[in-house]
């Protein structure tokens, strides 16, 4: 089955410790991304990745780290959270054709 | 930044009642994508739309997209409760990669 799989599902965590979401896709995409999702604001674009070893910002990266070290995996890396880093967040993948992105589930993520 | 601008924001109709959504922006598409989101989970691909004045209908859906490319519609009719959910276009720039999405509709539908 096609999917992307982001883990973990919920966090929730104190200010400063870093921790790192997983993303993981099975449809061998170049293209991955990290959406976080807030209230009035839709989904923001984190970052993106067109391929391995590559990797851009997208339109609020600040706070976050990412690397594509493996076509399939993309995790998200948050060296030293704060409370406004406290969101939804999704994983996509789309393929070559820029077409349809298929999300993870999201990790509802609380900085306490 | 390009910006999406989604309307209305919410939306609560009785079952059986149409409604549109409208997704607009002073830029032109590549393409455009509609999406739906149920809560818990990430959203889903209903429709993409590629050329200025397109429409394509699924089921109870149309979708629309401007001639201009600049701006799109979605367009239910006979609501169901099953129509609930989170609506949410996002579209493609020309020479980008990236997928700009809008801040989304809220439709709730009442039996």
């Amino acid at each position: 089955e096609a999917q992307v799989t982001q883990n973990p599902r919920y966090l929730i965590t104190v200010t400063g410790k870093k921790l790192t979401v997983t993303c993981s896709q099975n449809m061998n995409h170049e293209y991955m991304s990290w959406y976080r999702q807030d209230p009035g604001l839709g989904l923001r674009q984190i970052y993106y990745s067109m391929n391995v070893e590559v990797t851009d910002k997208g339109d609020v990266p600040e706070g976050y780290k990412v690397s594509r070290k493996e076509k399939r995996n993309f995790p998200l890396i948050l060296e030293s959270p704060s409370p406004n880093q406290t969101s939804l967040y999704f994983c996509a993948s789309r393929g070559l054709e820029r077409t349809e992105a298929f999300f993870g589930q999201g990790t509802r993520l609380t900085v306490v | 930044t390009q910006l999406l601008e989604q309307s209305p924001q919410f939306l609560s109709i009785q079952e059986g009642e149409n409604l549109t959504v409208y997704c607009n922006s002073s830029s032109v598409f590549s393409s455009l994508q509609w999406y739906r989101q149920e809560p818990g989970e990430g959203p889903v691909l209903l429709v993409t739309v590629v050329t200025g004045g397109e429409v394509k209908k699924l089921k109870r859906l149309t979708f629309q997209f401007g001639d201009a490319r600049k701006d799109s519609s979605l367009h239910i009719t006979a609501a169901q409760p099953g129509d609930t959910g989170l609506y949410l276009c996002a579209g493609s720039y020309y020479n980008t990669d990236k997928l700009i999405f809008g801040t989304g509709t809220r439709l709730q539908v009442f039996p």
